[in-house]
């Protein structure tokens, strides 16, 4: 079964507006990390996050092991943060598992 | 940051033809990853290198496909004879270690014909 599970699927925002983004995990993990996939495919590492609070300029990861979730918050979004959100989990055989990911759309 | 590169962006093949993907994994790094992905779908995984050997593959790693890394040098996926459903963008991915950030290369996209 799916281990890994993102919502919303898809979200449209005006630009400014905030998003909240979910990582739900059904099994035990190491590690939990957050990409940014291009609209062209590449993807971009945001967060390394096993647990806690981490932030990077408007964007802001909290992993909570205990409930088994993560979740990627951007604040002020602009048109340049479109694109598809995946989140990947570790497993202790270095095996990582992704998400279906959240597309995200933000409308000037 | 650090880069993971890949050879070539993209490549067009002949049905039954053999393929090597080619990845430049970041410098010093230990682990290397393959993963497939359909247009608009999930990442899925395929295969996770280490030491020489492979550890982990899932269903999707077929008898038609093989990774190595001789000397060092590229880590490879080859596809040997390729088919219709193998077209994808393959990426590939590096790391240094156990609980480390995973590194991806920008993919090759493969068009099977």
């Amino acid at each position: 079964g799916q281990q890994v599970q993102q919502s919303p699927a898809s979200l449209v925002l005006q630009e400014g507006e905030n998003a909240e983004l979910q990582c739900n995990f059904s099994t035990s993990l190491n590690s939990m990390q957050w990409f940014y996939q291009r609209p062209g495919g590449s993807l971009v590492s945001l967060f390394y996050n096993p647990s806690g609070t981490k932030h990077s300029g408007r964007l802001t990861s909290t992993t909570v092991i205990k409930e088994r979730r993560s979740s990627l918050h951007i604040s002020s979004s602009q048109t340049t943060d479109s694109g598809t959100y995946l989140c990947a989990l570790e497993r202790g055989n270095n095996r990582i598992f992704f998400g279906d990911g959240t597309q995200l759309v933000v409308k000037p | 940051g650090p880069k993971v590169l890949q050879i070539p962006s993209h490549q067009i093949i002949d049905m039954g033809q053999m393929v090597t993907l080619n990845c430049d994994p970041v410098s010093n790094h230990l682990y290397f990853y393959w993963y497939k992905q359909i247009l608009g779908q999930q990442m899925e995984f395929l295969v996770n290198f280490y030491n020489g050997k492979v550890m982990e593959k899932s269903k999707l790693f077929k008898d038609q496909f093989s990774v190595e890394r001789p000397d060092g040098s590229y880590f490879t996926l080859k596809i040997q004879p390729t088919a219709l459903e193998d077209s994808a963008v393959y990426f590939c991915a590096s790391s240094g270690g156990h609980q480390n950030t995973l590194y991806f290369g920008a993919g090759t996209r493969l068009s099977v014909l």
